[in-house]
């Protein structure tokens, strides 16, 4: 059973660029989740989707930073206009579905942003 | 979700069991306490997780205090492989709110 995976793994995008994370959850996992982790920082929460909607997004910056988790395909992050500090890991966790709050996330490997 | 407080960093000589402390006295009766902890610049990896009585699986043991105030996670025979960021984690089992908050965690350092 493959795990999360994250692709690409590292990205390099110079400022104004839009940047494109992908996030495939387990098999068989429904929600999932987007955290950042800047240079020596903890893990901050960024948003939680399920399927076709956007479940909490109270972490997510307020401008140019989306979230989708289509009914086919990949979650997607999308940074639109990208700026230095948007440099960081940013890792997707994916749970099973049933909707009950202690389900366990599985983290990917991540993707290293980095902005020129 | 009840803060938690860990120490900054451990040693632990290898072969050896390793005790990570941590403390949630704010903790309430349906929060889960989690532990997950974070190699050097990989994805965060779950060890475990309970909420009053103590857990065993093929990575750690949990063991959570009577008054739930408190827990320690036990890595029985360390490797240097173990050397990593852990982090204990408290989550409700209610509410809307889904995610998992990270402190900073303890550093251990398994030493050859």
């Amino acid at each position: 059973n493959a795990g999360v995976m994250q692709n690409p793994r590292h990205l390099v995008r110079r400022r104004g660029q839009e940047a494109r994370l992908r996030c495939s959850p387990m098999k068989g996992h429904s929600h999932v989740y987007w955290y950042r982790q800047l240079p020596e920082e903890g893990l901050k929460f960024m948003v939680y989707l399920q399927k076709e909607n956007i479940i909490d997004e109270s972490g997510m910056p307020k401008e140019r930073f989306s979230a989708e988790f289509p009914k086919e395909g990949p979650s997607i992050l999308r940074i639109q206009q990208v700026v230095r500090g948007d440099s960081a890991a940013y890792f997707c966790a994916s749970s099973p579905p049933g909707g009950h709050h202690t389900d366990t996330q599985y983290f990917g490997p991540g993707t290293r942003l980095t902005v020129l | 979700d009840a803060k938690t407080t860990q120490p900054t960093s451990m040693d632990c000589a290898e072969g050896r069991a390793a005790n990570l402390p941590c403390n949630h006295s704010t903790i309430s009766g349906n929060e889960y306490v989690y532990w997950y902890r974070q190699i050097h610049s990989q994805g965060p990896q779950y060890i475990i997780h309970g909420l009053k009585n103590n857990e065993t699986n093929e990575m750690a043991s949990l063991i959570i205090t009577e008054d739930r105030k408190s827990s320690t996670l036990i890595l029985p025979h360390a490797t240097l492989r173990d050397t990593a960021v852990y982090y204990c984690i408290v989550r409700s089992s209610s509410g809307s709110a889904r995610q998992l908050t990270f402190g900073s965690g303890t550093q251990l350092t398994v030493l050859p």
